[in-house]
């Protein structure tokens, strides 16, 4: 099993321009998240999926998108970046069957916004 | 809501010392929680968990007991290693705010370990 995959690791955006972060869970789960890594502020969840063509907002969800079209894959679209978008950013999955809930991480996708 | 407050960092210590991270929470139910490391460049991963009260959760020589009277999940490891730096985690699940385990965070604690 790979695990979670995020891609790129990096990337660098200018004010105004749109992306697309990727991630993909081979793990069969049911649940993915997006969260957004900061200093002194911990993981914030930006939106989250319980499974295919469901999704819901998290705490910060604002200035992003996700759809969920099938249980691997879970992409976060920046639609318009800012330089507050500047973060690391996480995505997890979890089996909903394996209370308490563990999650597994991917590496991770370190954006800067100029 | 729910929250949780973990120690700041960083925490400096020499090898084989002891190590403690204060962890406290929140919660409106009655939450699951879990200690998470993350070694630099890499993602979150799951050092250890308790779903109960004066459960004991570990792993890797690192322990941490749920403590309801005092809503408290110390961590803590009887002799450090510098493969133990890293920054670790603090966070709660609470069935009585989140039916599928959403996960509240501390701020984290930055830990290292010199030889």
């Amino acid at each position: 099993n790979a695990g979670v995959t995020q891609t790129p690791k990096f990337q660098v955006l200018k004010t105004g321009q749109s992306m697309t972060l990727q991630c993909a869970q081979d793990m069969n789960h049911e649940y993915m998240s997006w969260y957004r890594q900061d200093p002194g502020m911990g993981l914030r969840l930006i939106h989250y999926s319980v499974g295919a063509g469901i999704t819901d907002q998290g705490e910060v969800p604002n200035g992003y998108n996700v759809s969920r079209s099938t249980t691997e894959d879970f992409p976060l679209r920046l639609l318009s970046a800012a330089p507050s978008q500047t973060s690391v950013y996480f995505c997890a999955s979890s089996k909903q069957d394996r209370g308490p809930y563990e999650q597994y991480f991917g590496p991770g996708t370190r954006l800067t916004v100029t | 809501g729910d929250s949780v407050t973990q120690m700041e960092g960083p925490v400096t210590l020499s090898e084989e010392a002891f190590l403690t991270i204060n962890c406290t929470y929140t919660a409106t139910g009655y939450p699951s929680l879990f200690w998470y490391v993350q070694y630099p460049g890499e993602g979150l991963q799951l050092l250890l968990k308790a779903t109960k009260a004066d459960d004991k959760g570990s792993n890797k020589g690192f322990e941490a007991t749920y403590r309801k009277e005092t809503t408290s999940f110390h961590l803590e490891k009887g002799s450090v290693q510098v493969s133990d730096s890293a920054v670790y985690f603090c966070a709660l699940s609470d069935p009585a705010t989140d039916s599928w385990g959403k996960l509240q965070f501390g701020a984290g604690t930055q830990v290292v370990v010199t030889p």
